[in-house]
């Protein structure tokens, strides 16, 4: 299907574990970005990448780690896990002016 | 640094019209978004305008834009139930490149 994938929808994982949030395109964007949502803080930027094997720090990047070895995959690790970054992530990808595409999102929860 | 104000929240009652305003800071940003979120989904664009226009109308959707006081409203005609969302506003200013700068977003709640 042609669009923005994200996976898991929903994950559950507990404090100190690695967990990897999973981001597919299939339009070749150059842009890919990765938010969280939070009540009261709305969308915050973590990271971004402006092509393969170019990535730049966001707002709140502490804690995460990407990578893009390839144009369409986007990953977003949490290295170890805290009750903090329970949240709402989303993935998006952009090319010109038309503004972001964003996927459906994944609720993440740490216990 | 950069930001985008909204109000939180706005009620209106099935088929009257609805006008969700932004105010934004970077008089250079080139192009200014409206997006909607749906309850459990992501954002969708709605809608955006170029800078150097004033107004720009989508079937029940018209921004409007003032530039002059960095103000930007989404009015939304005949509103239904199933508009009822938190509706985002965005710029993107010029030195931020493909980067965009979002509102923290409006609720809008429909009542029948």
């Amino acid at each position: 299907d042609a669009g923005i994938t994200q996976s898991p929808r929903y994950k559950i994982t507990e404090t100190g574990r690695q967990v990897t949030l999973m981001c597919h395109q299939t339009w070749s964007h150059s842009y890919m970005f990765w938010y969280r949502q939070d009540l009261g803080h709305g969308l915050r930027l973590i990271y971004y990448s402006a092509a393969a094997d170019i990535t730049d720090k966001g707002e709140v990047p502490d804690g995460y780690v990407v990578s893009r070895s390839k144009t369409e995959n986007f990953p977003l690790t949490l290295e170890s896990a805290t009750r903090s970054q329970t949240s709402v992530y989303f993935c998006a990808s952009s090319e010109g002016s038309r503004g972001y595409t964003f996927g459906s999102g994944t609720r993440l929860t740490v216990v | 640094g950069e930001d985008v104000e909204q109000s939180l929240f706005l009620s209106v009652r099935e088929g009257d019209s609805s006008v969700i305003n932004c105010t934004y800071t970077d008089s250079s940003s080139t192009y200014l978004y409206w997006y909607k979120q749906e309850p459990g989904a992501g954002l969708q664009l709605l809608t955006y305008i170029f800078s150097n226009m004033d107004m720009k109308q989508d079937q029940r959707l018209t921004v409007l834009l003032n530039k002059k006081d960095k103000h930007l409203s989404l009015r939304i005609a005949d509103t239904q139930t199933g508009d009822s969302a938190i509706y985002f506003c965005a710029e993107r200013p010029r030195e931020y490149g493909n980067k965009l700068v979002f509102g923290a977003g409006t609720i809008l709640r429909v009542k029948s």
